[in-house]
């Protein structure tokens, strides 16, 4: 079965800890995303990558950080500098190098702080 | 600046009408506009894309229209059922520079009632 994967589920933070969250794809995606969702707003670009070894800061970046090390894989990571990381987090991606390819989402990843 | 915006009220209609949902932007050119499901605490999924010289896209019961002289797209579900209940994301690509990814409007929560 083809698919992006998130993990945890729920994660909970306490503050000035740092977390990860997991994405990993097995369709053999170049373009992968991280997008943020607040409660009645639309989803938030955080970074992008549209190749192994290379990302780009999205609109709200600062106080995440990312890699991409390998194809399938797109682990976002926040720090304890994002204030208000409390947010659903969607990890998505695409076969990238067209603008008409439609994106593939993960289930998500919920986040609090403590 | 780029603007996408969707009726922020929800839609209650009754089962078996047509549900008509709209998307308004600007400064998108050119357009390629898409439409997802998003179900709550789960993932959007994909369901079309419309580009900007496409006038009219149809799938099962779905159908998208494109006025780019409106900068506008209706999202048509016929035939409604409780299943299609969920909330309805627009969303257009950026450019290639920005790696294609999306930018999202904030949805419209479509609630059909038997």
């Amino acid at each position: 079965d083809g698919g992006i994967t998130q993990s945890p589920k729920y994660l909970f933070r306490k503050e000035g800890q740092n977390v990860t969250l997991s994405c990993e794809q097995n369709l053999n995606h170049d373009a992968m995303y991280w997008y943020r969702q607040d409660p009645g707003q639309g989803l938030r670009l955080i970074y992008y990558s549209q190749i192994v070894n290379d990302f780009q800061k999205g609109d709200i970046a600062e106080g995440y950080s990312v890699s991409r090390e390998k194809k399938e894989s797109f682990p976002l990571t926040v720090t304890s500098a994002q204030k208000n990381p409390t947010a659903f987090y969607l990890c998505a991606s695409s076969r990238g190098g067209e603008v008409w390819n439609e994106q593939f989402f993960g289930p998500g990843t919920r986040l609090t702080v403590l | 600046s780029q603007k996408i915006e969707q009726n922020s009220e929800a839609l209650n209609i009754q089962e078996g009408k047509t549900a008509t949902l709209t998307c308004n932007y600007t400064n998108y050119s050119p357009a390629y506009l898409q439409w997802y499901r998003q179900d709550p605490g789960r993932g959007p999924v994909f369901l079309l894309l419309i580009r900007e010289n496409e006038k009219e896209k149809r799938k099962e019961r779905l159908k998208v229209t494109f006025d780019t002289t409106l900068k506008q797209s209706l999202f048509h579900i016929t035939a409604s059922q409780p299943a299609d209940s969920a909330t309805y994301l627009c969303a257009l690509s950026r450019a290639r520079n920005s790696g294609y990814a999306l930018n999202f409007g904030k949805g419209t929560s479509l609630l059909v009632t038997p």
